[in-house]
């Protein structure tokens, strides 16, 4: 199985600043990875898959880079409504697996 | 709209079976696998398998082998998940999700499985 390194865990930040989250897989994934967001009660959402494809609506403050086994998403101007939890997932090979999750609040 | 909805709250005993359902409208259900996912409380997102609206194939997670089962009804676009030997860790919103070419693009709302004494 693929193991989803993700960090940090928590991050503290403020509206308009610019934080990054990084996730590394155990192997070479090809850019089979997606990011998604989660709000408290609610089901994920998905921001970007490909690693770097932003899926539809979603605003481009939100980007990702990466390869191999190394991935990041970056969001950029912080916004209110973008302080959540965020998790990676690789769809390289089943058990796609998720990352920990980082959760992403105020400072 | 592509749309995902579950059906409701489940309370079970522990060693009891659920059966949760997931029925989907708006995109063509062959052409999508349908994936569960589960988070327990204050957790994070656990994947569970996967199964074909195409064939019904599945993937099951090797941890959930053996009690786990997805089917899909084609006839009435429904998925569902049935998990047996239910323990008190199997409490978690559980969630389907359509897997396309990539990822998990469009999710149902969640269903809360409690299993309690």
């Amino acid at each position: 199985d693929i193991q989803m390194t993700q960090s940090p865990s928590s991050l503290s930040a403020s509206v308009g600043d610019r934080v990054t989250i990084t996730c590394r897989a155990s192997q070479g994934i090809s850019n089979s990875l997606a990011w998604y967001q989660q709000k408290p009660g609610k089901a994920p959402k998905l921001l970007l898959y490909a690693a770097s494809r932003l899926e539809s609506g979603v605003p481009s403050r939100f980007s990702g880079s990466g390869s191999g086994t190394d991935y990041s998403l970056t969001i950029s101007n912080l916004q209110p409504e973008d302080f959540a939890a965020y998790y990676c997932q690789q769809y390289y090979s089943a058990p796609f697996t998720f990352g920990q999750g980082t959760k992403l609040e105020i400072k | 709209q592509v749309q995902l909805v579950q059906s409701g709250a489940e309370v079970k005993k522990p060693g009891a079976s659920v059966k949760v359902s997931c029925t989907a409208s708006g995109y063509m259900f062959s052409s999508y696998g349908i994936s569960w996912v589960r988070q327990a409380p204050g957790q994070g997102l656990e994947w569970m398998g996967l199964i074909s609206g195409y064939n019904g194939n599945t993937h099951y997670a090797e941890k959930l082998q053996g009690r786990l089962t997805m089917t899909t009804d084609t006839a009435t676009r429904t998925a569902y998940m049935e998990l047996r030997s239910l323990r008190s860790d199997d409490t978690a919103v559980y969630y389907c999700a359509r897997k396309g070419l990539n990822t998990f693009d469009y999710w149902g709302q969640g269903t809360l499985v409690t299993v309690s004494s």
